[in-house]
């Protein structure tokens, strides 16, 4: 049982790169979300997924896609990466939205 | 619009003083305010949260105030010790509504030996 699981842990890319940042849950929850955290801008939330099927933009969903391919797992990309994205991500999990968040470990991403 | 302000953005208190880290909201329909606690490298998790029925939350020595009239509510740390370093995030949900979490800045906390 491993929670919320993330992949992956550290990458680096140069600007215009793009990737994908994986998420992975078995909590069987039904909503799933992206933040970013950056140095005092605390969790910034990027895109959400209330529930299989649907997703909705967040605060800062700019230059981000997502796909919430099923109820485990949904996908965070970078079509065209730069330098601004440098953040660390975390992927969370609620059963509902007003729920606890169960975070998963984070990816550090640096965009050069 | 940054609807929960939390403050200071860091703090550094002696093994065994007192922390204590405030926030402040303007939404009245608010009536779930959880505390979030993340140790570097790590993601956050839930620490302790309160309802506005009560004025008072503790667990262990770990105590959230929550003041409704000023729509204020604090955290408080006694007997602060090192393993307790980590940055802390008040958040603030109406848990009837449509709405998701919305999370303060954070506080960096670091207790010194």
């Amino acid at each position: 049982n491993a929670g919320v699981t993330q992949t992956p842990k550290f990458q680096v890319l140069k600007t215009g790169q793009s990737m994908t940042l994986q998420c992975a849950q078995d909590m069987n929850h039904n909503s799933m979300y992206w933040y970013r955290q950056d140095p005092g801008m605390g969790l910034r939330l990027i895109y959400y997924s209330a529930s299989e099927g649907t997703t909705d933009k967040g605060e800062v969903p700019n230059g981000y896609n997502v796909s919430r391919l099923n109820k485990r797992e949904f996908s965070l990309r970078l079509e065209s990466a730069a330098p601004s994205q440098t953040s660390v991500y975390f992927c969370a999990t609620t059963q509902g939205l007003a729920d606890t968040q169960y975070f998963g470990p984070g990816t550090r991403l640096t965009v050069l | 619009q940054q609807q929960v302000k939390q403050s200071p953005q860091s703090l550094i208190v002696q093994k065994g003083g007192i922390s204590i880290i405030n926030c402040a909201y303007e939404n009245t329909a608010f009536d779930y305010f959880p505390w979030y606690q993340q140790f570097p490298g790590k993601g956050p998790a839930l620490l302790i949260a309160i309802r506005p029925d009560v004025s008072e939350k503790k667990e262990g020595r770990f105590t959230i105030s929550f003041n409704k009239s000023a729509k204020q509510f604090s955290l408080h740390i006694m007997d602060s010790q090192p393993g307790d370093s980590a940055t802390y995030f008040c958040a603030a949900i109406n848990q009837g509504g449509s709405e998701k979490l919305v999370f303060g800045k954070g506080t960096k906390l670091t207790v010194n030996p």
